[in-house]
């Protein structure tokens, strides 16, 4: 069975600064992948940023980049110049096996971040 | 905006109520997903479909059912409802099977009372 897990408290940052959003993994699949979603208050799912299991290096998307530790098991988003619009929740998926039918995503519990001007 | 559209976006009904949530893919994509946010369970798989046939199935209650048309467009149906079946319902659509990206709709809130 696949398992995100997002432990960190509300977390706060300045604008303009970086933040890391921690997320964990676990599964028995080799290949699978590996989402960021982010929820603003209006309710909609965004789609970030995605890394593969045998992606070669850390996906980037503007001033978003997923930092990929594959023996930690940890998916980590990193946020660069931090916007007051980035205040939303964000919440880590993985989908696996890539090979598969089954396409479905598991959803970890979502980390909610606010950036003070 | 994602291109997946869905419809209604607020429904209020009482218990024991049956409704049908509807969704629309971004064009070409040809598989489609249903998912239910919740406070207590939050982001959970309901169920996929894949060009009108279904692919994967999730927590989905017998109480709920879907289809996904040949147009491609897919409702979700639920029935006798319960007080905690109030949440946001997303679909979301992806061009394949084997691809990666899901883009998700705006989502359809229910509140059952």
């Amino acid at each position: 069975a696949q398992k995100i897990t997002q432990t960190q408290p509300g977390m706060f940052v300045q604008e303009k600064e970086a933040v890391t959003l921690d997320c964990t993994y676990d599964t028995s699949d080799p290949s699978y992948g590996l989402f960021w979603y982010k929820q603003p208050s209006s309710g909609e799912m965004i789609f970030l940023i995605y890394q593969g299991s045998y992606d070669q290096q850390n996906a980037t998307e503007g001033r978003y980049s997923l930092n990929f530790q594959k023996a930690r098991k940890s998916a980590n988003l990193v946020i660069s110049a931090s916007q007051l619009g980035d205040s939303a929740m964000y919440f880590c998926a993985m989908r696996g096996p890539m090979t598969g039918a089954n396409s479905k995503l598991t959803f970890g519990k979502g980390i909610t971040l606010s950036v003070r001007p | 905006d994602s291109g997946v559209t869905q419809t209604p976006k607020h429904l209020i009904t009482a218990t024991g109520q049956r409704v049908t949530l509807r969704c629309s893919p971004r064009s070409g994509d040809l598989s489609v997903y249903w998912y239910q946010q919740s406070l207590d369970q939050g982001l959970q798989f309901l169920i996929q479909y894949y060009n009108g046939e279904e692919r994967a199935k999730g927590n989905i209650l017998e109480r709920f059912s879907a289809q996904q048309f040949p147009d491609l467009h897919s409702e979700l149906n639920l029935s006798s409802l319960e007080l905690g079946d109030s949440a946001l319902y997303f679909c979301a659509s992806s061009a394949g099977t084997g691809t990666n990206e899901q883009y998700f709709g705006p989502g359809t809130r229910l509140t059952v009372t």
